[in-house]
This record gives structure tokens, sequence and C-alpha cells, in this order.
């Protein structure tokens, strides 16, 4: 099975700053990862697919990069509806895995 | 509109069993590759199980040989049948379909369900 491990678990930022969000692999999933955001209350969305594709809808200001065993997820400047939880997802190999999310919220 | 809502949530005893039903509209859910997600209160998401589109399917560790799913095409339906449920399966459990981009068809996921909750006590 393939760990996803996250990091940092919070991250206290202010509107308009940027985020930067890490997503580790155990080993190589090559660009098939995922990011995916979760509200309260709320399912998933997804936010980017294959590493650095936008899905439907998704705002510019969201950006994925990485292969490998590492990637990231950037905010470039975060906006009040951006404060969630977001959830990295490797889909190389069964069984699929999530990692297990970083929190950002209001400083 | 283009959704998923699931049903068949509630409270059971363990070593029960309970049958989750996630109602597609919009799209067939034979034409995606379809999947159960669940989340324990106040935890991450769990990949549980997932059908391809030929009926193939996989589970993960905790649940194989307790958990089935399979579909219904004629209902448009995805299934979760459970059974000998344990504490440790209480969560939100949510269906979700496959994301495609033409021929590309990747187990990531752009549709979910709002989720129904399972809740494994005596």
């Amino acid at each position: 099975e393939i760990v996803l491990t996250q990091s940092p678990a919070t991250l206290s930022l202010s509107p308009g700053e940027r985020a930067t969000l890490s997503c580790w692999a155990s080993q190589s999933v090559y660009s098939y990862l995922a990011w995916y955001q979760q509200k309260p209350g709320q399912a998933p969305r997804l936010l980017i697919y294959d590493a650095s594709n936008r899905a439907t809808g998704i705002p510019a200001r969201f950006s994925g990069s990485g292969s490998g065993t590492d990637f990231t997820l950037t905010i470039s400047s975060l906006e009040p509806e951006d404060f969630a939880v977001y959830y990295c997802q490797q889909r190389i190999t069964w069984p699929l895995t999530f990692g297990g999310g970083t929190k950002v919220e209001i400083k | 509109e283009v959704q998923l809502v699931e049903s068949g949530g509630g409270l059971v005893q363990p070593g029960g069993s309970l049958r989750l039903s996630c109602a597609a509209s919009g799209f067939a859910v034979s034409s995606r590759y379809m999947t159960w997600v669940r989340q324990a209160p106040g935890k991450g998401l769990e990949w549980v199980s997932a059908i391809y589109r030929g009926g193939d399917t996989h589970y993960a560790d905790s649940v194989k040989g307790r958990f089935t799913i399979s579909r219904d095409n004629s209902k448009n339906t995805l299934y979760l049948q459970m059974n000998s449920l344990r504490a440790e399966d209480t969560a939100v459990y949510y269906c979700a379909r496959s994301t495609s981009y033409g021929d590309y068809v990747p187990w990531y996921f752009d549709l979910w369900g709002r989720g129904t909750l399972v809740t494994v006590s005596s």
C-alpha cells in the first residue's frame, strides 16, 4: 500500500497570503496524484488531477506540481472560501489511498 | 441535474448488516468507474471499494470479505452491501464518480454525493 503523508497538518494563514501544501508518497506514483478540498459538512471537491491539471471550474489561483514522490499544492492568494481541509490521493495502484489532510485555517 | 444521492445509513449493532444505495441522475453509472469512500467522525478520507464499467471490483483490505459493491444499471444505482459490521466501520459513506477525459478515465473523483452516516454501536 502506498502511504501518502501530508505536511503540515495545519497551516495558519491570512487571506491574501500564499499557501504551500506538501504530499509525500512512500513510493513513486509518477504523476498520478490528485488534490481535493473539503469544507465542514460537505463532500470533497476535486481541484487538481495528474499532479498539475486543474479540474473543471477550479480557479487559477490553485496550482499543483511535482512527480514521483514529492508533490505540492499552491494557493497563490488565499480567498476566504479557501479555508478548508485539503487531501491528496494516488491512483497508481490498489488500494487507492488518501493523505491524512492539511487544514488551512484563518490566522 | 447531475448528482449522486446516498441512502441507507443508520444505527446498526456490531455484527449486523446494512445496504447503502447511491442513486445517480444525469449520467449512467454504467458509463463510469464508481467508488465508495468513507470518513470516520473527525478523521480523513478512506477509500473502501470500487467497480469498473465492466464490473470488476476492488476492496480495501479492511472490508474485504465483508462488503460487496454492485450496481443496477436499470435503476442507475450503485450499492454497498455491508455485513459483519464493526465499530470501526462507523463513518459517513460517500459514493463518487470517476473522472473522464475522452478516452482517459482515471481513478479520480469529480462528482460526490452528500454522504450517508453509518453508526455501528450496541
